[in-house]
This record gives structure tokens, C-alpha cells and sequence, in this order.
């Protein structure tokens, strides 16, 4: 496809359990971004790819967080331990620059429910 | 700490009507100025952009105005439309920095 593609769409998981979430940015996109929005709040930063690696994981709230990025493209994003605190909708976006530089293309989002 | 403040929350406007959505900032080092819609269900799109070497910018009917020494920021949207009722958020981003801050939104509903 031709815009960012996330999956799942919804994920509803139980406290404690182990969930992962997709990415598949725009090809020819080296930056590849996680943001998470709560409701009736903007996203907020998460991590950021630059090719494979993480260049800025300052916006990760503790280590319960990873995510990776091993070719280059597809990213996923896992979260161990799952709290109720961390319902939200997770988004990804990819841009040909840097954030400070050009447009970010932003995926529908994966909304993650922790029950 | 919100490095981005937006308002109003929410906006009603009729149909023709003008919107307006306000923000501000405190870091001077913050340098790209986007706001972006989102629409329910989808993910946010960028709408329209400017950095602080000019005050305004326009893109049909939608004007971003800037006030570098106020700090300030805002978004026009001229003859609103029903579908112009959405989320919007405004943001925030500096030189070699690799995250835009994001305002809280402001969702705006034109009615027809």
C-alpha cells in the first residue's frame, strides 16, 4: 500500500500479558517514529528509528517498552507487562527527514485496551 | 510539562463561519511550526507548516499566523465547511531535534 500500515487495528489484552505491534512505514522512508495518544490528548513521543537503529528512545515511559527495527523497514513495537495505564492508541509514522524537516505520515493507529 | 499549549478544547462554528485555534510555546529554540487533523478513526495528516522566518503563511483556506516575539501561533480556517470538523492539533519541533511536541488538540465542529 501507499500510506503507513499498523496491525493490529485493536488489541485487547489482559494485565500482564506480552503484546506486539506492527509497523510498515512508506517505502523509501528511512525515519520510522512511535507516538502514543491517550484519549482527547495529542501523541506524545516514543522512540525513533533512523534506518535500524534507535537513535532517540528518550520518549520510552520505562523498560517495560522496546521496540525494533532489524531491516530497516518494518518496526514493532512490544510492550511486556502490560498495565491498565498503557490503554491507548499507539501510532506510527515515517518520513523521508527528520521531524524538524518534513511532513510525518502517520498509520491509523493500533489501539491497545489493557483490561 | 507541556511544551505546547492549545485552545480552545473544543470549537463550534457555522458553516461559512471562520475558525480559529490558538497555541503557545515556550522554548525559543523551537524553529517548525506544523498543525495537523485528525479525523476519528485515522491517524493524524499534516495540514500546513511554517517556520519563523515569515508571519504568515497561507494555503487556501487555511492561514497560519506567527508571532515569534509573543511566542504564538495560530491556525485560521476561512469558509469552514462541515467537513473541515475534526481534530486539530498544532506542534512543535527544533534544529536536529528527532520529536515534534504536540498541543492537547482542539476538536472543531462546523456546523452545516
Amino acid at each position: 500500500g501507499a500510506g503507513v500500515s499498523q496491525t493490529p487495528s485493536n488489541k485487547v489484552t489482559e494485565k500482564g500479558k506480552y503484546v506486539e505491534l506492527r509497523c510498515d512505514p512508506i517505502s523509501g522512508h528511512t525515519a520510522l517514529y512511535w507516538y502514543r495518544q491517550s484519549l482527547g490528548q495529542g501523541p506524545e513521543f516514543l522512540i525513533y528509528f533512523q534506518g535500524t537503529g534507535a537513535a532517540d528512545d528518550s520518549g520510552l515511559p520505562n523498560d517495560r517498552f522496546f521496540a525494533v527495527r532489524p531491516e530497516g523497514s518494518v518496526s514493532t513495537l512490544k510492550i511486556q507487562r502490560t498495565e491498565r495505564g498503557d490503554s491507548a492508541v499507539y501510532l506510527c509514522a515515517s518520513s523521508r527527514h527528520s521531524a524538524n524537516t518534513g511532513e510525518l505520515f502517520f498509520g491509523e493507529g493500533s489501539r491497545l485496551t489493557v483490561l | 510539562q507541556q511544551q505546547v499549549k492549545q485552545s480552545p478544547q473544543s470549537l463550534i462554528v457555522q458553516k461559512g463561519g471562520i475558525s480559529i485555534i490558538n497555541c503557545a510555546y515556550e522554548n525559543t529554540a523551537f524553529d517548525y511550526f506544523p498543525w495537523y487533523q485528525q479525523f476519528p478513526g485515522k491517524g493524524p495528516a499534516l495540514l500546513i507548516a511554517i517556520r519563523p522566518d515569515v508571519s504568515e503563511k497561507k494555503e487556501g483556506r487555511f492561514t497560519i499566523s506567527f508571532n515569534k516575539s509573543a511566542k504564538q501561533f495560530s491556525l485560521h480556517i476561512m469558509d469552514s465547511q462541515p467537513g473541515d470538523s475534526a481534530t486539530y492539533f498544532c506542534a512543535a519541533s527544533k534544529t536536529g531535534a528527532n520529536n515534534l511536541f504536540f498541543g492537547t488538540g482542539t476538536r472543531l465542529t462546523v456546523i452545516p
